[in-house]
């Protein structure tokens, strides 16, 4: 199973808003509605950040949302913040493994 | 407050074993899919290995088969990843992670331990 194609990197300055793409394929992404996104400070563990796709967890800033199109999911972060400086990974449920990540986007906030 | 706490990474030479744990609190762990991540240095996050809640089910990703086993023990709440084997390319930070269901089919996964380091050495 390929990794999911998410950019190497973004950045962007604060208060502007920035998107990361994850694109996959009609076996994955754009299969079904399972798609998840992960932030992952350095040292530290991931934490889910977005799920099915759209959904925030309890306590997730609003500022993060996240939607699909065909077979690219993305994630949007508005009004950027310095704390949101790190890597970003996306996931999705396959007919196959039954997950897969994307290779992770790091997120310069400048 | 869900925990998850690794434990048995460490320095192994290549074609030798490791066993990881991974205890579990704050959650019915018996009502809950596992997973097991790793992540290599400087590289982005692989899934590894899946287990149902009642331990019915299991899953490893190809590079592993034959070689990794992940069971459980729903009366200890701790998960475990029994590493045969090894080699280099198995050298990275192993994350338990909690599933977001019974089963790793469709539900995600949501909270993750720390980590525990493994490094495949001669």
């Amino acid at each position: 199973q390929s990794a999911l194609t998410q950019p190497a990197s973004v950045s962007g300055s604060p208060g502007q808003s920035i998107t990361i793409s994850c694109t996959g394929t009609s076996s994955d992404v754009g299969g079904y509605n399972y798609v998840s996104w992960y932030q992952q400070h350095p040292g530290k563990a991931p934490k889910l950040m977005i799920y099915d796709v759209s959904d925030r967890p309890s306590g997730v800033s609003n500022r993060f949302s996240g939607s699909k199109s065909g077979n690219t999911a993305s994630l949007t972060i508005s009004g950027l913040q310095a704390e949101d400086e790190a890597d970003y990974y996306c996931t999705s449920y396959t007919n196959s493994s039954p997950w897969v990540f994307g290779g992770g986007t790091k997120l310069t906030v400048l | 407050e869900v925990q998850l706490v690794e434990s048995g990474g460490g320095l192994v030479q290549p074609g030798g074993s490791l066993r990881l744990s991974c205890a579990a609190s704050g959650f019915i762990f018996s009502s809950y899919a596992m997973h097991w991540v790793r992540q290599a240095p400087g590289k982005g996050l692989e899934y590894v290995s899946a287990i149902s809640s009642n331990g019915g089910s299991t899953h490893h990703v190809d590079s592993v088969k034959g070689r990794f086993t992940i069971s459980r023990d729903n009366s200890k709440n701790t998960l475990f990843l029994q590493m045969s084997s090894l080699r280099t390319e198995d050298t990275a930070v192993y994350f338990c992670v909690k599933g977001a269901g019974h089963s790793f089919y469709y539900y995600g996964m949501d909270v993750w331990g720390q980590g525990t380091t493994v490094t495949v050495s001669s």
